[in-house]
């Protein structure tokens, strides 16, 4: 089974600092991972996704996430963040890729940015 | 493109009626997908379809729910009778799934269901 642990509920940071968000993942077989954000009364939009290859992946707004097999782990991290960037931001996990089956979420963390 | 389409976008009912969630997944989309989400328990996988035919409802938490996709555009999700428990946001989310291929889900805006 799988399962997504975010360690961190809540992440408050002053704006223009960096940022990371924790991600912790168990499975069994081959993993994909993603990052979503979501927005106060909003769907969930993709930030990014590691499928395969480069353990670096970029995302959108300037957001980037390293796979880690070996910690089983998939933190987001970015540079220097705006006060837009306050959300909650899901980690999950998917058996194959997310076309075919369901994400298995984590609990979420959510970003507060301070001016 | 229009993006997934859920309605309504908040309900409120009384404990005891009967509620239908709808989604019109995105054009061309042969995966859809309904979730939970709520403080206590966080986002939640309820039931899948591929191809309009369910694939695993083990998330559905009791009898009281039930979905159905009838064609390629069109999903509900139902519940009767509602309870106070069952309040949460409902979301859809849609991709398109073939073998070898990975594909983003994207998410409609939710619905948010207050059962009294």
């Amino acid at each position: 089974a799988q399962s997504v642990t975010q360690l961190d509920s809540q992440v408050p940071v002053f704006e223009e600092a960096p940022v990371e968000l924790r991600c912790n993942y168990s499975s069994s077989v081959s993993v994909y991972l993603f990052w979503y954000v979501q927005y106060p009364n909003q769907g969930l939009q993709l930030l990014l996704k590691y499928l395969s290859g480069s353990t670096l992946v970029k995302g959108i707004n300037g957001f980037e996430a390293e796979f880690n097999k070996s910690q089983t782990s998939f933190h987001l991290r970015k540079p220097s963040v705006h006060i837009s960037d306050t959300a909650e931001y899901f980690c999950a996990v998917s058996d194959s890729g997310g076309g075919a089956d369901g994400l298995t979420f984590g609990k979420g963390t959510h970003l507060i940015i301070q001016p | 493109d229009a993006g997934v389409i859920q309605s309504p976008r908040h309900e409120v009912t009384e404990m005891g009626q009967e509620v239908t969630l709808r989604c019109k997944p995105i054009s061309g989309h042969n995966s859809l997908f309904w979730y939970r989400q709520t403080m206590m328990r966080g986002l939640e996988l309820l039931i899948y379809f591929n191809n309009n035919v369910p694939i695993d409802d083990s998330g559905m938490p009791e009898d009281r729910f039930s979905a159905k996709m009838p064609n390629a555009s069109f999903s509900t999700l139902k519940i009767q009778p509602s309870e106070p428990r069952d309040s949460a946001v409902y979301f859809c989310a849609s991709s398109f799934w073939a073998t070898g291929r990975t594909e983003t889900q994207y998410f409609g805006p939710g619905t948010r269901l207050l059962v009294l």
